[in-house]
């Protein structure tokens, strides 16, 4: 079993759709949770960054870990086009000086 | 754009070689993390370096090696190339301070 799975998708939405991006976990010893973006030919990008458990909201965006679940989720609200891209999961044991375990992402399309 | 650099942006060389890729990471930034990308592993984490000393190791190959200079730039080599390391290849810094790594845009091997 791999420590993070990620449904694979692809995941196809129409414009304006909410969407729900799942991970789930086996490491408990993970503390720190994040959400990157990346687009075709280009780095992973940070969209959300949340430690333990909770939610954490940043404009259309959601992210939600459980902890006791070993499960975590971000919401994209209001979708657009420019959305689509793929989305990673990652997660880490010690924050910023520890590595990032990813999940294998999943590739987004919104459509207009 | 994560402030995060990597040279080059293509390589393409033939198996049995050997190639060097470059990063220099944020301004600041003393910790620098190499990751491999393919489309059947996902993202791994290779290997990271903090302040010029080796820090952690993930799945890295010993064919692969790294190291990271007194100005905090950090090169990763990879030698007697086999087929199966073509991908993309991503540098990571991260503060202290912050529980995030910033990813540069990538470095894409293909190996013929």
């Amino acid at each position: 079993q791999k420590e993070v799975e990620q449904d694979p998708g692809p995941l196809s939405v129409p414009e304006g759709a909410i969407v729900s991006l799942n991970c789930t976990y086996s490491n408990s010893a993970f503390q720190y949770f994040m959400w990157y973006r990346q687009y075709s030919r280009k780095g992973p990008e940070l969209l959300m960054y949340t430690y333990s458990s909770g939610n954490k909201e940043d404009g259309r965006f959601t992210a939600q870990v459980d902890k006791s679940s070993k499960y975590i989720s971000l919401f994209i609200r209001d979708s657009q086009p420019s959305d689509s891209a793929t989305y990673l999961c990652a997660m880490s044991a010690s924050g910023a000086n520890s590595k990032l375990t990813f999940g294998k992402g999943i590739t987004l399309s919104v459509r207009p | 754009d994560s402030g995060v650099t990597q040279t080059p942006k293509h390589l393409i060389t033939a198996t049995g070689q050997r190639v060097t890729l470059r990063c220099s990471p944020r301004s600041g930034d003393l910790s620098v993390y190499w990751y491999q990308q393919s489309l059947d592993q996902g993202l791994q984490f290779l290997i990271q370096y903090y302040n010029g000393e080796e820090r952690a190791k993930g799945n890295i190959l010993e064919r692969f090696s790294a190291q990271q200079f007194p100005d905090l730039h950090s090169e990763l080599n990879l030698s007697s190339l086999e087929l199966g390391d073509s991908a993309l290849y991503f540098c990571a810094s991260s503060v202290v301070s912050e529980g995030t790594q910033y990813f540069g845009p990538g470095t894409r091997l293909l190996v013929l």
